[in-house]
């Protein structure tokens, strides 16, 4: 069974430029959540989508949006990079509904540096 | 103040140690508490589930949850230096269909188990 699927796994942007990072969920999954990683603030919640919708949504600001495929493939996409949204982007997979177990399943992460 | 507090460590065992990990929470409306563990480059995986206060164990792991206290703690027996990782505690306030893959975090335990 194929794990979670983060694209690209590294880059490199400029203050001001904009980027999108694409995360493809474990087959079946219907739940896409991205979290921000950093050595200061730890892993943080940016948002969920569930079936096509946004579910939650983190403290972050509009500069960080995401959507959701039918497929369930999700990107996520940051606005007028700053330097501090350098960081590892994590996204998480999981069924969404049901018995809860509390398991996400996350990607490697893309990691991002802003200059 | 953050909703779920864990000391960063770093913290270093001789091998066959018992590892004690804690986290703190202020959120009574948590109710699912998690311990995941992140190796370097890779995304956090799922180690331990609770639901209710008391212990759970799993093999060399055992995770205990206060709520009286709103403390959780994660014990390892006989560490080994395949446990040497990033230990992140999680927690989450509803999994009635609504907040499955909205997990608050702790900043992580770095543990090193060195032979």
């Amino acid at each position: 069974k194929a794990g979670v699927t983060q694209t690209p796994r590294y880059l490199i942007k400029t203050r001001g430029q904009q980027v999108t990072l694409s995360c493809s969920p474990i087959s079946g999954h219907r739940s896409v959540s991205w979290y921000q990683q950093t050595p200061g603030q730890g892993l943080q919640f940016l948002f969920e989508y569930f079936s096509e919708t946004q579910r939650n949504k983190g403290n972050f600001p509009g500069r960080f949006s995401g959507r959701q495929f039918s497929n369930s493939r999700s990107e996520m996409n940051v606005s007028t990079l700053e330097l501090g949204d350098s960081a590892l982007y994590l996204c998480a997979s999981s069924i969404g509904q049901g018995s809860y177990t509390g398991e996400l399943f996350f990607g490697e992460g893309s990691r991002l540096t802003v200059l | 103040q953050k909703e779920v507090e864990q000391d960063p460590g770093p913290l270093s065992v001789p091998e066959g140690a018992i590892v004690s990990l804690n986290c703190t929470y202020s959120n009574s409306a948590f109710q699912y508490f998690m311990w995941y563990r992140q190796y370097s480059r890779k995304g956090p995986e799922l180690l331990m589930y609770t639901y209710s206060s008391g212990n759970k164990e799993d093999g060399r792991f055992t995770a205990q949850v206060d709520k009286s206290s709103k403390y959780i703690s994660l014990f390892i027996r006989d560490s080994q230096p395949s446990d040497s990782a990033t230990y992140l505690c999680a927690m989450s306030g509803n999994a009635g269909g609504t907040s499955y893959g909205k997990l608050t975090f702790g900043q992580g335990t770095i543990l090193t188990v060195h032979p």
